[in-house]
C-alpha cells in the first residue's frame, strides 16, 4: 500500500490476556519503529528494526513486550498478560532514509 | 542527552491569523528535524523535513525554519484555517548509536476558531 498500515485500529482486551498488533510498513523501507503514546503523554520509543541487523529493544518497558519483523517487512508487537497501564495508542513508523512515516496507530484499551 | 521542547503548549487563534510554533533542542548535532501533525484519535502526518544543511522548507501555507547553532526551529502557518486545528509535534533523530529513533517534543495543541 501507499502508507504504513496498522491493525487492528482498535482493540479492547481484558487484563491478563495477550494481544498482537501488526504493522505493514511502506514497501522498500528498511527501518521500522514502534512507539507508544499514552493519554496526555509524549511519544515513547519501544523498538527499532533496521534491515537484517539485530533490533534495538532498549525501549521495551518490560519482558511482557516483544516484537518481531519477518522477512524485513511486516512487524508484530506482542504484549503478554496485559495490564491496565498498557492502555495506549501504539504507533508504527517506517523510513528508508530520513523522513519517517507513521501509521494510524492501534488504540489498545485494557479493561 | 538530546531534549526537545515545544512552546507554547497550547494556542488558540481566530481564523486568518499567521502564527509561529517553536521547537528547541539541546544538542545542535542533529541530522534533520521533522514536523508532524496529529489529529485527535489519529496517527501522525509528516509535514516537513529539514535536513541539517538546510535553513528552511516550505509546503503550501507552512514554512519551517532551522537554526542549528541556536538549537531552534519554527513552524510558520500562514492564514490559519479551522482545519489546521491539531497538535503539532517536532522531532529530531537520536545521534546516539545506529538507532535513529526520534526524540520528541510534547507538542503544541492548536485551535483555530472560525
Amino acid at each position: 500500500g501507499a502508507g504504513v498500515s496498522q491493525s487492528p485500529s482498535n482493540k479492547v482486551t481484558e487484563k491478563g490476556k495477550d494481544v498482537e498488533l501488526r504493522c505493514d510498513p511502506i514497501s522498500g523501507h528498511t527501518a521500522l519503529y514502534w512507539y507508544r503514546q499514552s493519554l496526555g503523554q509524549g511519544l515513547e520509543f519501544l523498538i527499532y528494526f533496521q534491515g537484517n541487523s539485530a533490533p534495538d529493544k532498549s525501549g521495551l518497558p518490560s519482558d511482557r513486550f516483544s516484537a518481531e519483523r519477518t522477512g524485513g517487512s511486516v512487524s508484530t508487537l506482542t504484549i503478554q498478560r496485559t495490564q491496565q497501564e498498557d492502555s495506549a495508542v501504539y504507533l508504527c513508523a517506517s523510513s528508508r532514509q530520513d523522513a519517517v512515516y507513521f501509521g494510524e496507530g492501534s488504540w489498545l484499551t485494557v479493561v | 542527552k538530546q531534549e526537545v521542547t515545544q512552546i507554547p503548549a497550547a494556542l488558540s487563534v481566530p481564523e486568518g491569523e499567521n502564527l509561529v510554533l517553536n521547537c528547541s533542542f539541546t544538542d545542535s548535532a542533529i541530522y534533520n528535524l521533522q514536523w508532524f501533525r496529529q489529529d485527535p484519535g489519529k496517527g501522525l502526518t509528516s509535514l516537513l523535513l529539514i535536513q541539517s544543511s538546510q535553513r528552511e522548507q516550505t509546503s503550501g501555507r507552512l514554512n519551517a525554519s532551522l537554526d542549528k547553532s541556536s538549537g531552534r526551529s519554527t513552524l510558520y502557518i500562514a492564514a490559519s484555517q479551522p482545519g489546521d486545528s491539531a497538535t503539532y509535534l517536532c522531532a529530531v533523530p537520536s545521534n546516539a548509536g545506529n538507532n535513529r529513533k526520534l526524540i520528541w517534543g510534547l507538542g503544541t495543541s492548536l485551535a483555530v476558531n472560525p
